[in-house]
């Protein structure tokens, strides 16, 4: 069955600009992570949802980013007034619920100039 | 808090002989721990994992991992590598439900044919 799917699979903007990462989970999984990894280091835990709602925001650094999930399937990362630092890959997980292994997409590369 | 250290950032092996690849834990309660591969520009898949139930772990590929409470170790092995398992390797640790997980920097795992 299709997996995580994670567009764009590329993302290039320049530094001030907004940018909104999407995500489409594994049907039926209700819950859904999202993650960054800059070059070089592990995936680092960005945001939590189950079902619609984010059960644990901690991991995202400021108020710049921000994070939606409507309808409880597709997510989308909302980053406003981009910076150079923000440059990375971003990971969408998904997993049946808050208890099951993650299943994670190819995630968004995500570049500011 | 809970935490995984991987010893090694690098780990070069022939085709056809052992892979080690090395994780400590650090956590106040009982760990799921889990060792999720990347290949270049893929998403991460997960190889195995442990929750509490028998401490030696098979996974994926031919895959292996030991849990090792006194040691508080998780080190990953195959007996016999394939020039397919050259890709990057993290170890991951959650406590309680999986929302909270915590990945290692990775090691980066060569194979020479």
């Amino acid at each position: 069955g299709a997996g995580v799917s994670q567009t764009p699979s590329n993302k290039v903007t320049e530094k001030g600009k907004y940018v909104e990462l999407r995500c489409d989970p594994i049907s039926g999984h209700t819950a859904l992570y999202w993650y960054r990894q800059s070059l070089g280091q592990g995936p680092e835990f960005l945001i939590y949802f189950q079902g619609t709602g984010a059960a644990d925001d901690s991991g995202l650094p400021n108020d710049r980013f921000f994070a939606v999930r409507p309808e409880g399937s597709v997510s989308t990362l909302k980053i406003q007034r981009t910076e150079r630092g923000d440059s990375a890959v971003y990971l969408c997980a998904s997993s049946l619920d808050g208890n099951q292994p993650q299943h994670f997409g190819d995630g968004t590369r995500l570049s500011i100039l | 808090a809970q935490s995984v250290t991987q010893l090694d950032s690098h780990v070069s092996v022939s085709e056809g002989t052992p892979v080690l690849l090395r994780c400590n834990y650090s956590s106040s309660y009982s760990p799921s721990l889990f060792w999720y591969v990347q290949h270049p520009n893929k998403g991460l898949q997960l190889l195995l994992k442990y929750t509490s139930a028998a401490t030696l772990v098979k996974g994926i590929n031919g895959f292996e991992a030991e849990f090792k409470k006194s040691e508080t170790s998780f080190h990953l092995t195959k007996p016999s590598a394939h020039m397919s398992d050259a890709a990057e390797y993290f170890c991951v640790v959650s406590v309680g439900n999986n929302n909270d997980m915590r990945f290692g920097a990775g090691t980066r795992l060569t194979v020479k044919p």
